[in-house]
């Protein structure tokens, strides 16, 4: 298996501009997290989903952030519109389920950056 | 709020050091995880801590859980340059389905 597949690895932007980010779980794993990481507030939890249904998005920062799972093996996150303090890397990490201690396997991220 | 706080925020040491991570906080977690990253990569699975007391050994890697399940500490006997890394404790809160990562312990062992 390729292991969870996020594009694209690199994003640079202007601010105001819409920005999605792309997620492929691993086959077979039913619950998909996306993180955010920064240097100041380390990594963050945005919002997780299970069977393709959100569970918790209490993390999304703010309405401009929005995450959909339409199917078991795609998911996007949205920036609308983007700001330079949305500059990150953000993970996308899969796991079989949500039971408790289920190894979270993580994408190699997507580093964005606004202007 | 469960938060979860690493000791060291940084560690610079030589090869052949012994080291210790600390990750502590006032909440009890359902169980902790640790985790390793290096850069331009996602976080990896070491291990996960389920029983309160509860010591596992990954090589040279010591970790262990709290009695209280609110603490874990992770020993590195001997560390390499291969132990070079941002070390991240998580931990799972008593709901049982949300991940919180601490900061992270950033170790560079030099040769």
């Amino acid at each position: 298996d390729a292991g969870v597949i996020q594009s694209p690895r690199h994003e640079v932007t202007e601010m105001g501009q819409e920005v999605t980010l792309r997620c492929k779980p691993i086959s077979g794993h039913n619950s998909l997290f996306w993180y955010r990481q920064t240097m100041m507030r380390g990594l963050e939890l945005l919002i997780y989903f299970n069977n393709n249904v959100p569970i918790d998005d209490s993390g999304m920062p703010e309405d401009r952030f929005s995450a959909k799972m339409p199917n078991a093996s795609f998911s996007t996150l949205k920036i609308q519109p983007s700001e330079p303090r949305d500059s990150a890397v953000y993970f996308c990490a899969s796991s079989l389920n949500l039971a408790g201690g289920s190894e979270q396997f993580f994408g190699p991220g997507t580093r964005l950056t606004v202007l | 709020t469960q938060l979860l706080e690493q000791s060291p925020q940084f560690l610079s040491i030589q090869e052949g050091e012994n080291l210790t991570v600390y990750c502590n906080s006032s909440s009890v977690f359902s169980s902790l995880q640790w985790y390793r990253q290096e850069p331009g990569e996602g976080p990896v699975l070491l291990v996960t801590v389920v029983t309160g007391g509860e010591v596992k050994k990954l090589k040279r890697l010591t970790f262990q859980f709290g009695d209280a399940r609110k603490d874990s500490s992770l020993h590195i006997t001997a560390a390499q340059p291969g132990d070079t890394g941002l070390y991240l404790c998580a931990g799972l809160d008593t709901g049982g389905f949300k991940t919180i990562f601490g900061a992270g312990t950033r170790l560079f062992v030099k040769a």
